[in-house]
């Protein structure tokens, strides 16, 4: 069946880039997307990405599709402690299928 | 502030009972998306309803079921616990029938319900 995977964790220092992978199995997906969840709170989507781009940019954000390895991922420039958070990548056809998620961790 | 309301934040009970867990959708949202977080298996699909009709169905055990009223709102019940069902239950709505459907498929959720059994 479908699936999605992402690390569990990541490390970074502060002022440095986060990057953050994911790789997906259905080809047919449409979107793409990358949820953020805070500490006690819900997931928020962060942006997403449509399957026929290969790249999004949006501010500190920039998303990367290869479509050809399935593999997506989500690069935070200059990354500060507001950005922990946990990070799901998800796919979508019909329905949404989830990463399990990777916690962003900020080292000062 | 996403729009969507759960109720009640916290919810400590002991095995073998039963509880409820409620969930008002954003203001216009047609569609109720139910999910379950634990520490060791991630974010879990369990139910959709759009319209009051179920749409989906994921891993939502037999001793669980929901429902979408008239109102829109939803309330997914837990019976006969288990410690193992101890998690974070997560509700999230859309307008869109289906999540890869509309434009973004933006789903928004709320804070969740915390259920500890014990």
């Amino acid at each position: 069946g479908e699936d999605v995977e992402q690390s569990l964790f990541l490390s970074v220092r502060e002022g440095d880039s986060s990057v953050i992978n994911c790789t997906y199995t259905d080809s047919s997906s449409t979107y793409l997307y990358w949820y953020k969840q805070e500490p006690g709170a819900g997931l928020q989507l962060l942006t997403y990405i449509f399957s026929n781009m290969d790249m999004k940019q949006d501010q500190r954000l920039t998303v990367l599709l290869n479509k050809k390895d399935k593999h997506l991922s989500l690069r935070i420039a200059d990354t500060q402690t507001g950005d922990s958070a946990i990070y799901f990548c998800a796919e979508s056809n019909y329905q949404l299928i989830w990463g399990a998620g990777t916690k962003l961790i900020i080292k000062p | 502030d996403s729009g969507v309301t759960q109720t009640p934040k916290h919810l400590i009970t002991a095995t073998g009972q039963r509880v409820t867990l409620r969930c008002s959708p954003r203001s216009g949202d047609l569609s109720v998306y139910w999910y379950q977080q634990s520490l060791d298996q991630g974010l879990q699909f369990l139910i959709q309803y759009y319209n009051g009709e179920e749409r989906a169905k994921g891993n939502i055990l037999e001793r669980f079921s929901a429902q979408q009223f008239p109102d829109l709102h939803s309330e997914l019940n837990l019976s006969s616990l288990e410690l193992g069902d101890s998690a974070l239950y997560f509700c999230a709505s859309s307008a869109e029938g289906s999540a890869g459907g509309g434009v973004a498929g933006e789903l928004f959720f709320g804070e969740g319900s915390r259920l500890t059994v014990l």
